[in-house]
């Protein structure tokens, strides 16, 4: 079946460090893909998403390019903050009409002053 | 943009008691929400299909007779946990999308914090 793997947390940055988290899947045909963020208590947010091969998404500094052929929508910021600390999701939707959202396990970021 | 409203955030109850959770689309309509539980530090697992309408769809290992679901207007669906006990205590979160050929995402409510005492 589909699923999402993320890399496993935490990830300990200090504030203004190059971020990469990385995400794989497996999928048929041609998923959507998600970016998603939670802080603290909080329900998610839509981060960032992709709804075809070598589109990027972008969005307050982060970027994810689908990569059809490596199968990856890997996270990326040039320059961390503090306020960036949160659970970071990786997500598909399948090509069926489910509408489903399948998730990765969910990494913390951590940065530090 | 589109919003979610889930309520209550937080909910402590007797065990053996039953809960409502409800989830409003604010300002679009949604045929379809789901219904996600997640445990301390892990990641999200979809517990249900709520379709407006008609009897909701449940995934695989959750029990439809303890997880209540009711999709009675296309702006909301409520989620009872019936006869809760400990083990039920959890963080629970819906979603819609205001699905349309242009924008495919989806919207979260903030979740509701359920603890079974």
């Amino acid at each position: 079946g589909d699923s999402v793997t993320q890399m496993e947390g935490p990830v300990t940055l200090s504030e203004e460090a190059f971020l990469t988290i990385n995400c794989t899947y497996t999928a048929t045909g041609y998923p959507s893909l998600f970016w998603y963020v939670q802080y603290p208590g909080e329900g998610l947010q839509l981060l960032l998403k992709a709804t075809k091969a070598d589109d990027k998404g972008s969005n307050k500094g982060f970027e994810a390019t689908y990569r059809k052929e490596t199968t990856s929508f890997h996270l990326e910021k040039g320059s961390v903050q503090v306020s960036d600390s949160a659970v970071y999701f990786c997500a598909l939707s399948p090509m069926d009409s489910s509408y489903k959202l399948i998730f990765g396990s969910g990494t913390r970021l951590l940065v530090r002053p | 943009g589109a919003v979610v409203s889930q309520h209550p955030s937080w909910v402590i109850c007797k065990s053996g008691t039953s809960v409502k959770i409800e989830c409003r689309s604010l300002d679009f309509q949604a045929t379809t929400m789901f219904w996600y539980r997640q445990f301390p530090k892990q990641s999200l697992m979809l517990m249900a299909t709520s379709n407006e309408g008609s009897k909701a769809t449940y995934e695989q290992g959750v029990e439809k007779d303890k997880f209540l679901i009711n999709h009675a207007s296309l702006t909301l669906s409520t989620l009872t946990v019936t006869s809760a006990h400990p083990e039920d205590s959890s963080f629970y979160i819906c979603s819609a999308t205001p699905f349309s050929e242009t924008d495919y995402g989806y919207t979260f409510g903030s979740g509701t914090r359920l603890t079974v005492v």
